[in-house]
């Protein structure tokens, strides 16, 4: 049983515009959550993460914003770069210890 | 300061064998998990170990099973390989902060 999904196994964005990436969960007890990007051969890296007292944190381009009545999370690219094209995973855990991983969106930045 | 890592990178085996991987946490990360991940699936939780112990394991069969030494450094066994077994293994270590999640390049295990 999933209880983290992205719904969208892919997405295309031209360079410069926004890209939304979406991932809803079904565990009302997550706290913690992740988002982590991956390049192929490689493992994720961490990208960003929000806890659940907030609904929106930002980096440089990269923002999450957290909806928990919604059980729905979203990261926002701006402005989207061609490096930017990797599978980007949403993970969300109760405890910190074990998390629950999406399976995936791949993103493709179009120059 | 060196990353999670993983061996081998590589890794081809039969249907049946038992298979063996192992991972380097970051230095003075004690807590190490496991992932799967296979197309479509995402990264599935395997188990994940602290100071020695499995504190929380994914739902997974018995040949799935994994240790962790003193020195933080875990191994992961699988044994009686099935061909369902082909997948990207990935290891993760933390200093037990929820965010301080840094993953290993992985193992890339075939079964043939």
């Amino acid at each position: 049983d999933q209880q983290v999904k992205q719904n969208s196994p892919s997405l295309s964005v031209q360079e410069g515009r926004i890209s939304i990436l979406n991932c809803d969960y079904t565990n009302s007890m997550f706290d913690y959550f992740l988002w982590y990007k991956k390049y192929p051969a490689e493992g994720p890296t961490f990208l960003i993460s929000i806890s659940s007292i907030k609904d929106k944190n930002e980096d440089g381009r990269f923002t999450v914003f957290l909806n928990k009545s919604a059980k729905h999370l979203s990261l926002h690219i701006v402005p989207s770069q061609p490096g930017d094209s990797a599978v980007y995973f949403c993970a969300a855990s109760d405890t910190g210890n074990q998390f629950y991983f999406g399976t995936g969106t791949s993103l493709t930045v179009i120059p | 300061k060196a990353g999670v890592t993983q061996t081998p990178r590589y890794l081809i085996k039969t249907r049946g064998q038992q298979v063996t991987l192992s991972c380097s946490p970051i230095s003075g990360h004690r807590s190490v998990s496991w992932y799967q991940q296979t197309p479509g699936q995402g990264l599935q939780f395997l188990f994940e170990y602290f100071s020695e112990t499995q504190r929380n394991k994914g739902n997974f069969p018995g040949r799935f099973s994994g240790r962790q030494f003193s020195n933080s450094r875990s191994e992961m066994n699988v044994s009686t390989l099935e061909l369902g077994d082909s997948a990207l293994y990935l290891c993760a270590s933390s200093d037990g902060q929820p965010y301080g999640y840094t993953f290993g390049s992985g193992t890339r295990l075939t079964v043939v």
